[in-house]
């Protein structure tokens, strides 16, 4: 079946530093991958849609320069955390999918803690 | 806007007991209705989906179920085990491809 990897799969950083959380497709090409976020005990909320070869398309809410999306292959999304803040310390998961109507595929996600 | 309420937010069950999760959805443009279910600290697992041409599907003890007019569809659930317990979230598809989630539902199954 269709495979999404994500890493890392957990990471600490300090106050004012950057982070790169990278997502895959592993055996099929997806022109667009999603990103959410998700807090304790919440629901997944989309973050931005990254389409391969352009500009991503970020939620209301969610700022575009400090979440960097790049989107540069059609298997490789990656999500930048910039100047991270303790606030956005959460659990990101990347998702994927192929062509048609196939499902949406989940990355494992990305514990981040931002001290 | 695209949203989907999701109800009941908590749900506690004794083993062997049916649960049954609902969601209304808004975009009655969407086709697509998954289901995913959550164990702490892991990512979404898919259980079952529906599309809007059919309206029950069945997978051994779980079932999902789908009323286009109302905008509602159904998580059941029967002969619960402990190892059913976990945050379930229903989604539909949205207009950009991505997924709606609703707000998530903790079963606990009591053994």
């Amino acid at each position: 079946g269709a495979v999404v990897s994500q890493h890392p799969s957990w990471v600490i950083c300090k106050s004012g530093t950057s982070v790169k959380i990278e997502c895959r497709s592993l055996d099929f090409q997806a022109t667009t991958m999603f990103w959410y976020r998700q807090f304790p005990k919440q629901s997944l909320m989309l973050m931005a849609t990254s389409n391969e070869g352009s500009k991503a398309t970020y939620e209301q809410g969610v700022e575009k320069d400090k979440f960097l999306i790049n989107h540069a292959s059609l298997t490789l999304s990656t999500l930048t955390v910039t100047s991270a803040h303790p606030e956005d310390s959460s659990f990101y998961i990347c998702s994927a999918r192929g062509t048609g109507q196939s499902p949406l595929h989940f990355g494992n996600g990305t514990r981040l803690t931002v001290t | 806007g695209e949203n989907v309420e999701q109800h009941p937010s908590t749900l506690s069950v004794q083993e062997g007991d049916s649960a049954v999760i609902k969601c209304t959805y808004s975009d009655s443009a969407s086709n697509y209705f998954p289901w995913y279910k959550q164990e702490l600290g892991k990512r979404p697992q898919l259980i079952i989906d529906i599309r809007s041409n059919v309206g029950e599907k069945k997978d051994q003890r779980i079932a999902v179920t789908l009323n286009k007019t109302a905008k509602h569809f159904s998580l059941h659930i029967t002969e619960t085990q402990p190892e059913d317990s976990a945050v379930y979230f229903c989604a539909y598809g949205g207009s950009q491809g991505n997924l709606i989630f609703g707000k998530g539902t903790k079963l606990s199954v009591k053994p």
